[in-house]
């Protein structure tokens, strides 16, 4: 079965202090990986597509990068705005264009 | 504004009460998704259409939700017989197919249903 694990399910970072999110996935096929950021009450908002290993993708202080079997979002000197659920989905195979999410990982930037 | 559009935001509703949603996904998207999401956890898929045609409908989803898409516009989800673990937020999200794939989905900011 198609599954997405994000990990960890929660980070409390100081202001500053960088860190990586993982997001881990069994696909019969990947067609995209895709990035998204949440805030509380809100829909998701897209940040990233990766579409091949060894791909990487910048915007401000993130960066996400992607391998066969798994991706990370690397957040660098991240400031309390930069606080949110951050969100990894994947599109399965190219006949099947459904897309399905992780749990996400809720990230809190410490003043 | 020519992004994703949900309305309502909010509904509170009586249980067994039949409710609709509406989507209106940005014009030039064929690709329309409805997913569901409860606190803490992501958005769970619930069906997604190419134009008018449904193409596929989680096996999860019950009987009691239907989804249409009548001119490869707009969508509406409707629940009846709500119960109260339909709770959740609704949202919706377009997308372009671009030969055979498609473009990054693009999300609305979701309607909350509280059923009491």
């Amino acid at each position: 079965e198609d599954q997405v694990t994000q990990s960890p399910e929660a980070l409390r970072l100081q202001e500053g202090e960088s860190s990586s999110l993982n997001c881990s996935y069994t696909v019969s096929g990947l067609r995209g990986l895709f990035w998204y950021r949440q805030d509380p009450g809100k829909g998701p908002e897209f940040l990233f597509t990766l579409y091949s290993a060894g791909e990487e993708k910048e915007k401000e202080r993130l960066k996400a990068t992607l391998t066969k079997k798994e991706s990370f979002l690397h957040i660098t000197a991240p400031k309390p705005e930069d606080s949110a659920t951050y969100l990894c989905a994947v599109q399965v195979s190219w006949g099947d264009d459904k897309i399905i999410f992780g749990k996400g990982t809720r990230l809190h930037i410490l003043p | 504004d020519t992004g994703v559009s949900q309305n309502p935001r909010h509904k509170i509703t009586k249980r067994g009460q039949n409710v609709t949603f509406r989507c209106d996904p940005i014009s030039e998207h064929n690709r329309l998704y409805w997913y569901r999401q409860t606190l803490g956890q992501g958005p769970e898929f619930l069906t997604y259409f190419q134009n008018e045609a449904q193409l596929e409908k989680s096996r999860l989803l019950s009987d009691r939700f239907s989804a249409e898409r009548p001119k490869g516009s707009f969508s509406t989800l409707e629940i009846q017989r709500t119960e109260q673990g339909d709770s959740a937020m609704y949202l919706c999200a377009s997308s372009r197919k671009q030969g055979a794939g498609n473009t990054e989905a693009f999300f609305g900011q979701g309607t909350r249903l509280t059923v009491v």
